[in-house]
């Protein structure tokens, strides 16, 4: 079975300095990788995903992540945080056995310091 | 294009008693996951239908049950609620069978006391 890994359980960054959130997993083929942030109380909203192709993806508000085969790594990067994004942030891969199913990590809670 | 829905927003039921959850799909989807997100954790995989059928699920007992309708909404019963059923639940669509981009909404709160 696969597994999705956030080391970080909380970070704490400046409003404007740069953002990195890791993220692990473990699966044999080419994973299919998502970023999903949740703001409190909210549900699930898709940042950005990965497939294939160019392992350098962008997304919405700003953000990027780097699919990284090597270092079995999908981390997602902001260069200047806004304190708009103070939220949870989970990372999540795509699994199928009997259904297409999304593996999620344990979640990385984003701080902004003013 | 309408997004995901859920209802209700919150709910506080005792232990032992049933619940359902509904979750309307966004316009032109027709797979419909739903995942329980316990506080400070990740939202797990319950299940998933298509074409009104279950397919698949997740490490839940048989006291998770859902219905899939012609219209592509969904509902989730859970039957004999424990203190741990409390929990956000999340309802996801998907264009098709083989998507694995989801939408998710806004959840359903749930509390057991």
């Amino acid at each position: 079975a696969q597994s999705v890994t956030q080391p970080d359980i909380h970070i704490t960054v400046s409003e404007g300095a740069s953002l990195e959130l890791r993220c692990n997993y473990s699966y044999g083929a080419t994973p299919y990788l998502f970023w999903y942030v949740q703001s409190p109380g909210q549900g699930l909203q898709l940042l950005l995903k990965y497939f294939s192709g160019d392992t350098l993806v962008q997304g919405i508000k700003g953000f990027e992540a780097e699919f990284k085969r090597s270092q079995s790594s999908f981390n997602l990067r902001k260069p200047s945080v806004h304190w708009s994004d103070a939220a949870e942030y989970f990372c999540a891969v795509g699994e199928m056995d009997s259904s297409y199913k999304l593996i999620f990590g344990s979640g990385t809670r984003l701080l902004v310091r003013p | 294009e309408t997004g995901v829905t859920q209802s209700p927003t919150h709910l506080i039921k005792t232990r032992g008693q049933q619940v359902t959850l509904r979750c309307s799909s966004q316009s032109g989807h027709n797979t419909v996951s739903w995942y329980q997100q316990a506080l400070g954790q990740g939202p797990q995989f319950i299940f998933q239908y298509y074409r009104e059928e279950e397919n698949g699920r997740g490490n839940f007992p048989p006291r998770f049950s859902g219905l899939q309708f012609p219209n592509y909404s969904s509902e989730l019963n859970v039957n004999a609620l424990e203190l741990d059923d409390s929990a956000l639940y999340l309802c996801a669509s998907s264009s098709s069978l083989g998507a694995y981009e989801q939408y998710f909404g806004p959840g359903t709160r749930l509390t057991v006391t």
